[in-house]
C-alpha cells in the first residue's frame, strides 16, 4: 500500500497566489519530509517535521502535521513561476517491513506568470 | 562541498544485459538510498545501505542488487534487464540515523537508464 499519497495530483495557480498540497499516510511515523523536484532531476529537501511537532515554517513554506489524521500539508505563500515543480512528501515510517524513507506520488505544481 | 554524484548520467542497454550504476555520497554521509522513478511517477524505494550493510530493500526482484564500499560510495546492479526497467534511478545520501530516524536526504541528479 502507498505510504505517502499527495493530493491534488496536479495544481495550477497564478503567480502571487498560495498553493496548498496535502499528504496522507497510513502508519506511525518518526518524521515527515517534503521535497521538490524540477523536471527529471534530483530532489531537493525542503523541510522536515518531526512527529511531535505540529507546524513548521521556512521562508515562504509552512508545513503542518496532524498525526491523529495521519496527514500533512505544505503551503507555499506568494507563489512564483520558479516554484513550478513536483512536490513530494516522504515518511520515515515505523513499518513492519523495516525502516525506510518512503515517497508519495507527488503533486505537480504549475505557477503561471 | 561536492554534492551527491551519480554516474553515468545516461545509460542505454539492450534487454537481457546488465547495468551498473554508481553513486558517491556527500563526504561524511554514511547512508545511501536508491530509488527508481518511472517517467512521470513517484519514487519507488529500492535499497538502503548504511555503514557498508544493506539495511532494507524494497519490493524488487533479486536481479536488483547493490553494495556499499568502505568509502561509503555505492553501486546498483540490475541484471537481465527488462524493458520496464527503463527509468530514472536516483541515489541519495544522508548522515547516520539520528536516534533511529532518517534525516534529510540529499539527492544526486540521477542516471537515466533506457532499455531497448
Amino acid at each position: 500500500s502507498q505510504q505517502g499519497e499527495e493530493d491534488p495530483q496536479a495544481l495550477s495557480i497564478q503567480e502571487g497566489e498560495n498553493a496548498t498540497m496535502n499528504c496522507s499516510y497510513k502508519t506511525s511515523i518518526n518524521n515527515l519530509q517534503w521535497y521538490r523536484q524540477n523536471s527529471g532531476r534530483g530532489l531537493v529537501h525542503l523541510i522536515l517535521i518531526r512527529s511531535n511537532e505540529r507546524e513548521k515554517h521556512s521562508g515562504r513554506l509552512r508545513v503542518t502535521l496532524d498525526t491523529s489524521k495521519k496527514s500533512s500539508s505544505l503551503l507555499i505563500t506568494a507563489s512564483r513561476a520558479a516554484d513550478t515543480a513536483s512536490y513530494f512528501c516522504a515518511t520515515d515510517a515505523k513499518e513492519t517491513s523495516g525502516s525506510r524513507l518512503t515517497f508519495g506520488e507527488g503533486t505537480q505544481l504549475t505557477v503561471n506568470p | 562541498e561536492a554534492g551527491v554524484t551519480q554516474s553515468p548520467t545516461h545509460l542505454i542497454k539492450t534487454r537481457g544485459q546488465q547495468a551498473t550504476l554508481r553513486c558517491s555520497p556527500i563526504s561524511g554521509h554514511t547512508s545511501v538510498y536508491w530509488y527508481q522513478q518511472a517517467l512521470g511517477l513517484g519514487l519507488q524505494f529500492l535499497l538502503w545501505y548504511d555503514e557498508g550493510e544493506e539495511r532494507n530493500r524494497g519490493n524488487f526482484p533479486p536481479r536488483f542488487s547493490g553494495r556499499q564500499f568502505p568509502n561509503y560510495s555505492s553501486e546498483l546492479n540490475v541484471n537481465a534487464l527488462e524493458l520496464e526497467d527503463s527509468a530514472l534511478y536516483l541515489c541519495a545520501s544522508s548522515l547516520a540515523m539520528l536516534r533511529g530516524t532518517h534525516t534529510e536526504a540529499f539527492f544526486g541528479q540521477g542516471t537515466r537508464l533506457t532499455v531497448v
